[in-house]
């Protein structure tokens, strides 16, 4: 089945200890992103990436890392997180060679106390 | 930035009605793509249109683009209760389709 799986998918941390938010495509698609949900602001992008070793920054990257070691992954690395960073995420993938549909995870509920 | 503005933010309706959303955004697209998200869960693509496109249906989807005014609608027709769900309308830019950019969303509810 074709799917974008995140992990966790609720967190409860408090501010300053490190975390990271996997996700994990297996449609073999070239672009990955990351969004963040807020009430009154829709979705906005954090970063993305146009394929492996490739990222760049989307809306919202402030306080944010990535990397894309292979295709299938992209995990969201927050290294020191604020109470700002409270927030619903998504990760999505698309192959950009063809129909641009972007296919979401299934979100990762994150609260920084 | 945001750039796809939903109209309106809310819209409450009964089952077997159809139910119009709205979009407009600012600057020139690919194209434009409509997904809908269940209360806090993933969003799900509906249907994807091309900036060459000016009406296209999926089941009982109607989606038009205006690209002189800038704006696109949704339509759903003979509503039902589970089609209760935000709808977000997202446009892709000419030079980098895949990046979209999400407007802030229509809450529908249909009411049995």
């Amino acid at each position: 089945e074709a799917q974008v799986t995140q992990n966790p998918r609720y967190l409860i941390t408090v501010t300053g200890k490190k975390l990271t938010v996997t996700c994990s495509q297996n449609m073999n698609h070239e672009y990955m992103s990351w969004y963040r949900q807020d009430p009154g602001l829709g979705l906005r992008q954090i970063y993305y990436s146009m394929n492996v070793e490739v990222t760049d920054k989307g809306d919202v990257p402030e306080g944010y890392k990535v990397s894309r070691k292979e295709k299938r992954n992209f995990p969201l690395i927050l290294e020191s997180p604020s109470p700002n960073q409270t927030s619903l995420y998504f990760c999505a993938s698309t192959s950009w060679t063809a129909s641009y549909e972007q296919y979401f995870g299934p979100g990762t509920r994150l609260t920084v106390t | 930035s945001q750039q796809g503005e939903e109209d309106p933010q809310a819209l409450s309706i009964q089952e077997g009605e159809n139910a119009t959303m709205n979009c407009s955004y600012k600057t020139s697209i690919n194209n434009l793509q409509w997904y809908r998200q269940n209360s806090g869960r993933g969003l799900v693509h509906l249907i994807l249109i091309r900036s060459n496109e000016r009406e296209k249906h999926s089941g009982r989807l109607r989606v038009t683009l205006d690209t002189s005014k800038k704006s696109s609608s949704l339509l759903i027709t003979a509503s039902r209760a589970a089609d209760t769900a935000s709808y977000f309308c997202a446009t892709g830019g000419e030079t980098s389709g895949s990046r979209l950019t999400f407007g802030e969303g229509t809450q529908l509810t249909v009411n049995p």
